[in-house]
């Protein structure tokens, strides 16, 4: 139980373009739902927290649009990365957590690389 | 400030060996301590839970303590196998915000 995918796993995009990662709960409701950034040999950095149906809530020193969350359904959450840099490449990771519960569920995550 | 450092920063171990991982805690008010495993590449996964009044909590070869006094806590890994071979990350929950506070974990690497 408690899954949560992402997909792509894996994308490579030009600078300039933007990019969309779906971050699904496959066998539970998340109300909410969290993305981080993790560049190389570092810790998990959270990017904002997003609850179904309102608006994300971001971290200091995070463009909200720039990277534009969605969280339109109790089991999907889209970061789309706009007008990406190569400085925007890192590992994107999301979480769910169900209604209720403390518990972070983690998803693979997505490399993202612009070139 | 709210953090969490984690020792050594990497380690290598032979095959069969035993290791602890250690983690320092300064974030207040504290609500959990979990420990996650992160293979290269991949999410974090949760091997251990634990509340203020935990002291000790096992799965299957990993042993967490927790010294809620001294704020410190440590992941016992025994008899390692190659598949042990990941980040391992120490993540407390801060009590006020319901915010993870991440530490930088420990790139473990069990040679044959």
């Amino acid at each position: 139980g408690a899954v949560v995918s992402q997909h792509p796993s894996r994308v490579i995009c030009k600078s300039g373009t933007s990019v969309k990662i779906e971050c699904r709960s496959l066998d539970f409701q998340a109300t909410t739902m969290f993305w981080y950034r993790q560049f190389p040999k570092q810790s998990l950095m959270l990017m904002a927290t997003s609850n179904e149906g309102s608006k994300a809530t971001y971290e200091q020193g995070v463009e909200k649009d720039k990277f534009l969350i969605n969280h339109a359904s109790l089991t999907l959450s889209t970061l789309t990365v706009t007008s990406a840099h190569p400085e925007d490449s890192s590992f994107y990771i999301c979480s769910a957590q169900g209604q209720g519960g403390d518990e972070q569920y983690f998803g693979p995550g997505t490399r993202l690389t612009v070139t | 400030k709210n953090q969490v450092e984690q020792s050594p920063q990497s380690l290598i171990i032979l095959e069969g060996k035993n290791c602890t991982l250690q983690c320092n805690y300064t974030v207040s008010p504290f609500s959990n301590l979990r420990w996650y495993k992160q293979d290269t590449g991949r999410g974090p996964v949760s091997l251990t839970i634990m509340t203020f009044s935990e002291n000790t909590k096992s799965n299957g070869r990993y042993t967490a303590t927790l010294d809620a006094d001294t704020k410190q806590s440590s992941l016992h890994i025994t008899a390692s196998q190659l598949s042990d071979s990941a980040s391992y990350i120490c993540v407390v929950t801060h009590g006020g915000f319901q915010k993870l506070v991440f530490g930088t974990g420990t790139r473990l690497l069990v040679s044959p």
